[in-house]
């Protein structure tokens, strides 16, 4: 089963305190990104990779890092987290291979983070 | 870079009432766009996209949705609703061959039974 997985799903942090959410998908895909959900704002785009070693910021990187090391992964670090980044956070992926000229793109089941 | 509105944030309606959600895009090239739909609690699930073809497009759960070229326009419809259909739906864009999606803010729909 297609799917891209996310870890933890729920975290209650305290500022300053690195974490790290996980992101995993099956699918041998070669675009990931993460997106954070807010009120009234939508889904904006953190940073993406379009493959293996290759990230770049999206609309809102402020105060995160990415890696990608393997192909199925893309972790999301906050190194130093503040109240501003409680959200809602999904990672997603997709094919790099055009179906009919375009992708979808497959989400995780969300990472709800809450830092006091 | 592409950018999307949706209007009228919240919405109210009654079972069996007909729904209308507008998308406008703004992107001058040729566009992929796409409505999701996230459940209390869930994650987001592709209702439906729009590539090529066909403009009238049709999804799951008996959503449909219309791409007018000359309105930069992808609105969601569906006839009559059901009290399952509560959610807040989001309209996206992407380039043509590009993966990164633009979203909109939301539409948040309340059906009262």
């Amino acid at each position: 089963e297609a799917q891209v997985t996310q870890n933890p799903r729920y975290l209650i942090t305290v500022t300053g305190k690195k974490l790290t959410v996980t992101c995993s998908q099956n699918m041998n895909h070669e675009y990931m990104s993460w997106y954070r959900q807010d009120p009234g704002l939508g889904l904006r785009q953190i940073y993406y990779s379009m493959n293996v070693e290759v990230t770049d910021k999206g609309d809102v990187p402020e105060g995160y890092k990415v890696s990608r090391k393997e192909k199925r992964n893309f972790p999301l670090i906050l190194e130093s987290p503040s109240p501003n980044q409680t959200s809602l956070y999904f990672c997603a992926s997709s094919s790099g291979q055009r179906e009919q000229g375009g992708n979808t793109i497959y989400f995780g089941e969300g990472s709800w983070l809450t830092v006091v | 870079a592409q950018s999307v509105s949706q209007h009228n944030h919240h919405v109210i309606l009654s079972e069996a009432a007909s729904l209308e959600l507008g998308c406008n895009y703004s992107y001058g090239g040729t566009v992929n766009l796409f409505w999701y739909v996230q459940y209390p609690g869930q994650h987001l699930q592709l209702l439906l996209k729009y590539f090529s073809g066909d403009p009238l497009v049709k999804g799951i759960k008996g959503f449909e949705a219309e791409f007018i070229k000359s309105k930069f326009s992808f609105n969601l419809r569906k006839p009559s609703v059901q009290w399952s259909d509560t959610a807040e739906y989001f309209c996206a864009v992407n380039a043509y061959g590009n993966n990164r999606l633009a979203f909109g803010k939301g539409n948040q729909v309340v059906v009262i039974p």
